[in-house]
């Protein structure tokens, strides 16, 4: 099993819809997740941290299910803008290098 | 602030040949990553250093080597480029071990003929 997994779609949706990922991780003592937004051909950015008990901004919202072990997040009233690729991060005990970071989930809003 | 800078952006080499990525960051973090990114996989880490004067290798260490130079610079080297190397790699900055949130440089395409 994969460290961190996530369905890379893509995901085609009209705007206006609301969309939702979900990331699976595999190792319990992972201590921080995190949720990267990739451009095409750009660097990730971090789009939020997420908290045991699940943390909204604005159209976002993410949560962290630790029993079951995965992540998700989910947005609302998609933009064009939205459109790109979303990236689970999970960070193991000690420092970032026990980050693992997931393969992506393309995200595409059509107008 | 430009926060982090890699050089060069694009990059062709021939197999054998060595080069020198360079990253540099203006934030004052201590911790500095180099990860490659390939399709399909998530961002591999090759070499970290978590303070300035200690490096350490990552996932995927093999065929790079890196220097950090002082607290802004650390810079990745390919001493005999091989195909298998055809990426993209991303340096990253931290400021401390904890849940504080990675920053990148914008990347470096490279490709190995």
């Amino acid at each position: 099993r994969k460290e961190v997994e996530q369905d890379p779609g893509p995901f085609n949706v009209p705007e206006g819809a609301t969309v939702a990922f979900n990331c699976t991780y595999s190792n319990s003592a992972s201590q921080s997740f995190f949720w990267y937004r990739q451009d095409c051909r750009k660097e990730p950015k971090l789009l939020m941290s997420v908290y045991s008990s699940g943390n909204e901004d604005g159209r976002f919202t993410a949560q962290l299910n630790r029993a079951s072990q995965y992540i998700s997040l989910l947005i609302r009233d998609s933009k064009l803008s939205d459109s790109a690729t979303y990236l689970c991060v999970v960070k193991g005990p000690g420092g970032y290098q026990k980050v693992t970071f997931g393969i992506g989930t393309k995200l595409q809003v059509i107008p | 602030n430009a926060g982090v800078t890699q050089t060069p952006k694009f990059q062709v080499l021939k197999t054998g040949q060595s080069m020198t990525l360079q990253c540099a960051q203006d934030m004052n973090h201590n911790s500095m990553y180099w990860y490659r990114q390939d399709p399909g996989m998530g961002l591999r880490l090759i070499y970290y250093s978590a303070s300035e004067g200690t490096t350490d290798k990552g996932e995927v260490p093999n065929g790079y080597n890196v220097s950090r130079l002082n607290k802004r610079e650390f810079s990745l080297r390919l001493e005999s480029a091989a195909p298998s190397q055809t990426s993209v790699y991303f340096c990253a900055s931290v400021d401390r071990d904890y849940y504080n949130e990675q920053f990148f440089g914008p990347g470096t395409r490279l490709t190995v003929l």
